[in-house]
């Protein structure tokens, strides 16, 4: 079945530092993939997706590239801010038809002045 | 875009007491809801994928007559935890798909955190 697969956290990171939070999935034929982020107390919020290989997501100066090849989907930001701490969930959408997500375990970032 | 909502955001009940949690979509039609529970520092579990008028579908070890989920209407899903007990304690996440254009994209509620005394 589906599967995805993130990095362990907390990941902690001095602001304006690089980030990057790996992802790797196992799904037959083409799933959509997605970072969602929950912020503390809250609900999970979609970041960014990606539907097919190539395909490059991007928002709030995250970015994330559907990697077939190597079944990836690392998100990544030039500069963290401390209002990024927050949990980021990687999730897939299998090709497979319905509409149940497959979510990774979470990781959390913790970014510090 | 899409929100969904739910309420309440915070309960606090006595053990064996059942609480009642909606959640709505309020600008778009959700054929589909999804329940998800969450334990601390971890993922999401989901629970139960409700479809308007008909009986939910439930994950495996999700005690049914534990976890009722109503979806009367495009609109709104609840979710019953029927004689709470503490073990219950936790926070329920509702999402739903819009029912024109389903892209994969789920729109998740605010969550709601339960805790049973």
């Amino acid at each position: 079945g589906d599967s995805v697969t993130q990095m362990e956290g907390p990941v902690t990171l001095s602001e304006e530092a690089f980030l990057t939070i790996n992802c790797t999935y196992t799904a037959t034929g083409y799933p959509s993939l997605f970072w969602y982020v929950q912020y503390p107390g809250e609900g999970l919020q979609l970041l960014l997706k990606a539907t097919k290989a190539d395909d490059k997501g991007s928002n709030k100066g995250f970015e994330a590239t559907y990697r077939k090849e190597t079944t990836s989907f690392h998100l990544e930001k030039g500069s963290v801010q401390v209002s990024d701490s927050a949990v980021y969930f990687c999730a897939l959408h299998g090709s497979g038809g319905g509409n149940k997500l497959t979510f990774g375990t979470g990781t959390q970032l913790k970014v510090e002045l | 875009g899409a929100v969904v909502s739910q309420h309440p955001s915070r309960v606090i009940c006595k053990s064996g007491t059942s609480v009642k949690i909606e959640c709505r979509s309020l600008d778009f039609q959700a054929t589909t809801m999804f329940w998800y529970r969450q334990f601390p520092k971890q993922s999401l579990m989901l629970m139960a994928t409700s479809n308007e008028g008909s009986k939910a579908t439930y994950e495996q070890g999700v005690e049914k007559d534990k976890f009722l989920i109503n979806h009367a209407s495009l609109t709104l899903s609840t979710l019953t935890v029927t004689s709470a007990h503490p073990e219950d304690s936790s926070f329920y996440i509702c999402s739903a798909s819009d029912r024109g254009s389903f892209t994969g994209e789920l729109f998740f509620g605010e969550g709601s955190r339960l805790t049973v005394l």
